[in-house]
C-alpha cells in the first residue's frame, strides 16, 4: 500500500500570503489530522477530518482552516502568514471511526515564511 | 491541561546495550499510548502502540505501560548505532478521536 504523501515538500511564502497544502491518506483511512512541528514547540495538534467533517480543533489561530473531500484527500490552508507560521506541516491518517488508532504520518511540508 | 513529559536527553548508550526510555503523562482518561521514532529532518515513523498494561514487544522493541502510575516506557535491545533518532511518546485520549498529544522527545545516541 502507498503511504500517506503530501505536497508540495517546500514551500516559501512571505508574510500576509496564503498558502494551501494537500494530504493524501493511505488507501481506505477516513481519518486525515494535521500536525504543526517546531523547534520550540514541539508537535501540536491543528485538526482532525472524519468523513468530510471536522470532529476535532487544537488551539490555533481561525487563520489556520482545512477541509477534507469525499475520496478522503485533505487540504489545510493559512492565510496571512506570519513568521511564526514557519514549520514543518503533517498530515497523518488512520482508520478513524472510534479514535485511539495508529496513525501513519507523511513526509511533511516545510514552509518557511520570509 | 493534558501533558505528556519526556528526557530531552542525549540518552547515551554503547552499541548492543539495552535503552530505556520513559514517558509520563497527567491525565487518567488516556487511551491509547504510541512511541514514533524521528531522525532529523524526517516525519515521524510509527514504532510501537500499546493500549493494555504490561508489556508488549515487537522485535527488539518492548513497550511497557502502567497506567495506575502513569507512565510509558520504551525498551530497545541490542542497541544500533541507526537507531540514533529522536523518539517521541504520545497518546490520545477519552473523547479526542484520533487528537495526539506528544512528548517534546527524547534524543537518543547509540555509539559504537
Amino acid at each position: 500500500k502507498a503511504g500517506v504523501t503530501q505536497t508540495p515538500r517546500y514551500l516559501i511564502k512571505t508574510r500576509g500570503q496564503q498558502v494551501t497544502l494537500s494530504c493524501s491518506p493511505i488507501s481506505g483511512h477516513r481519518s486525515v489530522s494535521w500536525y504543526q512541528q517546531t523547534p520550540g514547540q514541539g508537535l501540536q495538534f491543528l485538526f482532525e477530518y472524519f468523513s468530510e467533517t471536522q470532529r476535532n480543533k487544537g488551539n490555533f489561530p481561525g487563520r489556520f482552516s482545512g477541509r477534507q473531500f469525499s475520496n478522503s484527500r485533505s487540504e489545510m490552508n493559512v492565510s496571512t502568514l506570519e513568521l511564526g507560521d514557519s514549520a514543518l506541516y503533517l498530515c497523518a491518517s488512520s482508520l478513524g471511526p472510534q479514535g485511539g488508532d495508529t496513525q501513519y504520518f507523511g513526509p511533511g511540508t516545510r514552509l518557511t515564511v520570509l | 491541561q493534558k501533558e505528556v513529559e519526556q528526557n530531552s536527553g542525549p540518552l547515551s548508550v554503547p552499541e548492543g546495550a539495552i535503552a530505556s526510555l520513559n514517558c509520563t503523562y497527567s491525565d487518567r482518561g488516556s487511551q491509547s499510548f504510541f512511541w514514533y521514532r524521528q531522525y532529523s529532518g524526517k516525519s515521524p515513523e510509527l514504532i510501537m502502540f500499546i493500549y493494555s498494561n504490561g508489556d508488549k514487544e515487537d522485535g527488539r522493541f518492548t513497550a511497557q505501560l502502567n497506567k495506575a502510575s502513569q507512565y510509558v516506557s520504551l525498551l530497545i535491545r541490542d542497541s544500533q548505532p541507526s537507531d540514533s533518532a529522536t523518539y517521541l511518546c504520545a497518546l490520545t485520549f477519552s473523547g479526542g478521536y484520533n487528537k495526539l498529544i506528544f512528548g517534546a522527545g527524547t534524543r537518543l545516541a547509540v555509539h559504537p
